[in-house]
């Protein structure tokens, strides 16, 4: 069984502030993928990272893939109360068809 | 499109009670997940289907069945449900294995 862990569980922050949350595995993934979901709502995909080293940003947002594809982080640069949810990260299995999720990390950003 | 849809958005059952939660899709994708998500965790897979007429077991299958007789729908059943199943259970469905996976609004079960 392919486990993902993700750190911190519980993160609570003022406006402006940066932070990062992490994605490990002892398991190699095909790709990586990080979801954000709202209270009441399915996730929605914010990132696919493929290649081991990869970086990809989406504006405030900094995506790393570890150069083994076991590992992940997630930056935010002066976060924003628009960037509370739970963030979620997946490791793809292609050849099952599946993924694997963490348990996600619950941001909350302070005005 | 409307993307992922699934019926019934809440149901209260009592133990022992059966129930189908429904799972649609409209954009012609070959892989359907079920997923139940607790408080503070993340997803845990249940069953999935890798294409019309297949079915595999998840992490967690044990109390559950599925059924995928046509592309666009996939249905999860609980014959006998038990308080432990009360969850929010999410359906997604995906073009490519480990592409973009599309979420329902998910279920709100609750089991007396």
């Amino acid at each position: 069984t392919q486990l993902l862990e993700q750190s911190p569980q519980f993160l609570s922050i003022q406006e402006g502030e940066n932070l990062t949350v992490y994605c490990n595995s002892s398991s190699v993934f095909s790709s990586l993928q990080w979801y954000r979901q709202e209270p009441g709502e399915g996730p929605v995909l914010l990132v696919t990272v493929v290649t081991g080293g990869e970086v990809k940003k989406l504006k405030r947002l900094t995506f790393q893939f570890g150069d083994a594809r076991k590992d992940s982080s997630l930056h935010i640069t002066a976060a924003q109360p628009g960037d509370t949810g739970l963030y979620l990260c997946a490791g793809a299995n292609t050849n099952a068809g599946k993924s694997t999720f963490g348990d996600g990390t619950t941001l909350t950003v302070k005005p | 499109n409307a993307g992922v849809t699934q019926t019934p958005k809440f149901r209260v059952l009592k133990t022992g009670q059966s129930m189908t939660l429904l799972c649609a899709q409209d954009m012609n994708h070959e892989y359907m997940y079920w997923y139940r998500q607790d408080p503070g965790m993340g997803l845990r897979l249940i069953h999935y289907s890798v294409g019309e007429g297949t079915t595999a077991k998840g992490e967690v299958p044990d109390g559950y069945n599925v059924s995928r007789l046509k592309k666009q729908n996939f249905l999860l059943g609980l014959e006998s449900a038990a308080p432990s199943q009360t969850s929010v259970y999410f359906c997604a469905s995906t073009r490519l294995a480990g592409g973009e996976q599309f979420f329902g609004p998910g279920t709100r079960l609750t089991v007396l």
